[in-house]
Order: C-alpha cells, then sequence, then structure tokens
C-alpha cells in the first residue's frame, strides 16, 4: 500500500531564515505529487504540483519554490521566510483520489 | 476561473441533529468531486463522486453528487461529537484538485 512521509511534524523559525521539507511516497511509481499550504482558520491551498522529475507547476506566486530531484521525493524550499508563511503544509500524491501526509506545522516569529 | 464554494462556513448543532453541507463547484475538466473530514491534523478521506445521483453511504454519512446542477451534499445522521471537525469538499479535474474553504462543523453534547 502507498505511505506519504513528511517531516519535521512541527518547525519554528525566524523570519528570514531558509525553510526545506521534505516529503517522499512509498509504493507507487511517478506519482503526481502536490503541496499544499493551510492557514490557521482556511481552506488548502495549492502551492505547487509536479508530475515528473523535475516537473514543477507553480500555483501562487509568493518567496517559495519546489523541486523533484527524484520520482517520489518532493521538496518544498524558501531562502527567506516570511511571517506570512505560518501554516500547515501538506505533501500530498494524487492516485484515484489524493492522499494527504501528516503534514508539517510551520509558525515563522 | 476554477472554483469551489461550500456552505455553510461554520454550522454548531447538537448531538444527535442531522446536518448537511452543501458544495457548489465550477471546474473545467471535472472528473470526480471529493469530501475530506479534517480534525486537528491532516485531512482524511470520506467520499468520492463520479456520477449523478448515485449516493453513497459510510455508516452515519452519505453523499450524492449531481453533475448537472454543479453541487454535491454531505448529510450526517445521528450527529456525535466525534463528527466536530472541518469538513473540506474538493473537485478533481485533470491535473490537480481544487478545494473549497471547508465547513467547520461543532457538535455540542
Amino acid at each position: 500500500s502507498q505511505t506519504i512521509h513528511q517531516w519535521p511534524a512541527t518547525l519554528v523559525q525566524p523570519v528570514g531564515s531558509p525553510l526545506s521539507l521534505e516529503c517522499t511516497v512509498e509504493g507507487t511509481s511517478n506519482p503526481n505529487l502536490y503541496w499544499y499550504r493551510q492557514a490557521a482558520g482556511r481552506g488548502l491551498q495549492l502551492l505547487f504540483y509536479s508530475v515528473g522529475i523535475g516537473q514543477i507547476s507553480s500555483e501562487v506566486p509568493q518567496n517559495l519554490s519546489a523541486s523533484r530531484p527524484q520520482d517520489r521525493q518532493f521538496i518544498l524550499s524558501s531562502k527567506k521566510l516570511l511571517l506570512s508563511d505560518s501554516g500547515f503544509y501538506l505533501c500530498a500524491w494524487s492516485g484515484s483520489t489524493q492522499y494527504f501526509g501528516p503534514g508539517t506545522r510551520l509558525t515563522v516569529l | 476561473e476554477d472554483k469551489v464554494v461550500q456552505s455553510p462556513l461554520s454550522l454548531v448543532v447538537h448531538e444527535g441533529d442531522t446536518v448537511t453541507l452543501n458544495c457548489s463547484y465550477e471546474v473545467t475538466n471535472f472528473r470526480s468531486l471529493l469530501w475530506y473530514k479534517q480534525e486537528k491534523k491532516a485531512p482524511t478521506f470520506l467520499f468520492m463522486l463520479t456520477s449523478s445521483g448515485i449516493e453513497k453511504k459510510s455508516g452515519r454519512l452519505s453523499s450524492i453528487l449531481d453533475k448537472k446542477e454543479l453541487f454535491s451534499i454531505l448529510n450526517i445522521t445521528a450527529t456525535q461529537t466525534g463528527d466536530s471537525a472541518v469538513y473540506l469538499c474538493a473537485a478533481r479535474r485533470d491535473d490537480k484538485i481544487i478545494f473549497g474553504k471547508g465547513t467547520r462543523l461543532h457538535i455540542l453534547p
């Protein structure tokens, strides 16, 4: 069966610091992968999605970037975090439906 | 522009009541309609609907899709405090899934 891993679970970072969140998927090959952000009390905002290695589509222009160095690895990065980057970050892969990882709760202070 | 609109945004009922959550969508290349339940962490999958008029049931939860009128409803009968959560509706198109903002449901004991 397919499993999706995200780490870390919780992260507190100062404004201006870099960010790297990692997501890996097991049990499937060539998955479509997604990064979402959920601000407190709000819906899921699609940030990036990828249909294959090195292929990234950005939905929202901002100071975040994504990379897919391997088939089952998806990384979300920032060079300098902003306060507005705080939120709950979810990685997901798409089969018949969409399956979510456990999420990373990021607080930028 | 693709969009998914959920209503109400928030709902408070007493235990034992029946609730109906609404979801309307406007999505090009529509494939399916998804419902998720989100408590404190990542959303968990409830239903996937692809055909109009066919009710899907899981215990006290049921859902139906109307592809002509472009909406879906999620019903919860005999609500319990454990049903308290944010319920997310999402429309899947060819390459990605668009989420609504969710309905926050709170069940009073």
